[in-house]
C-alpha cells in the first residue's frame, strides 16, 4: 500500500518569495512515480511536475521544481517567484510505476500568495 | 496532453435518483480512472475503467452503487445511483500517459444532492 502524508494544511508566502511545500510518502514498491497538482478554487486539477523514482535528477517545470530526496522518502514542491495566482490548494500524489497508474493523495495544503 | 471534457459540469439532484456523468477524451487511452473528492477533502480513487472489461474498484466502492462504462479507447462513464446527501462530491475523471509520465483530470462534475 501506498501512503503520501502532506503535513502542511495551510502555508502563507510574500509574492515574489519562494515556497516549500512539504511531501512525505512511503511504498514498499520498487518502481513509483511522484506527483504535483494545483486545485484553484474553480476545482479543476492541474498537473504540474512529476518525478520518476529511478530519475536521477530533480524534475523541474518552469517556476516548479520537486525536491527528490528518496533517502527520506520526500518529494517537496518549491515554488519560486511565487504570484498570486498561485493561491491554490496543492496535492502531492504517487502512482506505483508512474503515469499510467492509478494515484494515492495527500491531504493537500492551501497556499495563500499576499502581496 | 490529453484534452478531456466531463459532462454534465455540475448538477443538482434528488435523493434516490440517479446520474451518469460522462468523460470524453480526445484521444485514444488505455486506463481511465474515476475519482471522487468530497467537500474539503483530498481525492479517492473509485475505480479503474478498463477498456474490455470490467472495472476494478476500490475498497469502499461497489458496482451496484458507482456502475462504470467503457465501451472505446476515448469515452467512458460513471452513474452514481440511489443518491443520498452524502455522495455530494466533486467526480473528476483521469488519463494516464508514459514518455513523459503525466496524469491529466478533467475539469470534474460538482454533484449536490439534496
Amino acid at each position: 500500500a501506498q501512503k503520501i502524508t502532506q503535513t502542511q494544511p495551510g502555508m502563507f508566502v510574500q509574492e515574489k518569495e519562494a515556497v516549500t511545500l512539504d511531501c512525505t510518502y512511503d511504498t514498499s514498491d520498487p518502481s513509483y512515480g511522484l506527483f504535483w497538482y494545483k486545485q484553484p478554487s474553480s476545482g479543476e486539477m492541474i498537473f504540474l511536475i512529476y518525478q520518476g523514482s529511478y530519475d536521477q535528477q530533480n524534475a523541474t517545470e518552469g517556476r516548479y521544481s520537486l525536491n527528490f530526496q528518496k533517502a527520506r522518502k520526500s518529494a517537496n514542491l518549491v515554488i519560486s517567484a511565487s504570484q498570486l495566482g498561485d493561491s491554490a490548494m496543492y496535492f502531492c500524489a504517487m502512482s506505483p510505476t508512474g503515469g499510467g497508474n492509478k494515484l494515492t493523495f495527500g491531504t493537500g495544503t492551501q497556499l495563500k500568495v499576499e502581496l | 496532453s490529453a484534452v478531456i471534457s466531463q459532462k454534465p459540469s455540475r448538477d443538482i439532484c434528488q435523493r434516490g435518483t440517479s446520474l451518469t456523468i460522462q468523460c470524453q477524451v480526445d484521444s485514444q487511452v488505455t486506463m481511465m480512472f474515476w475519482y471522487r473528492q468530497q467537500p474539503g477533502q483530498s481525492l479517492t480513487l473509485i475505480a479503474t475503467a478498463n477498456q474490455g472489461s470490467e472495472a476494478t474498484y476500490e475498497s469502499g466502492f461497489v458496482i451496484d452503487k458507482f456502475p462504470i462504462s467503457r465501451p472505446n479507447l476515448t469515452f467512458s462513464t460513471l452513474t452514481v445511483s440511489n443518491m443520498s446527501p452524502e455522495d455530494s462530491s466533486i467526480y473528476l475523471c483521469s488519463v494516464g500517459n508514459r514518455n513523459p509520465d503525466t496524469q491529466y483530470f478533467g475539469p470534474g462534475t460538482r454533484l449536490t444532492v439534496l
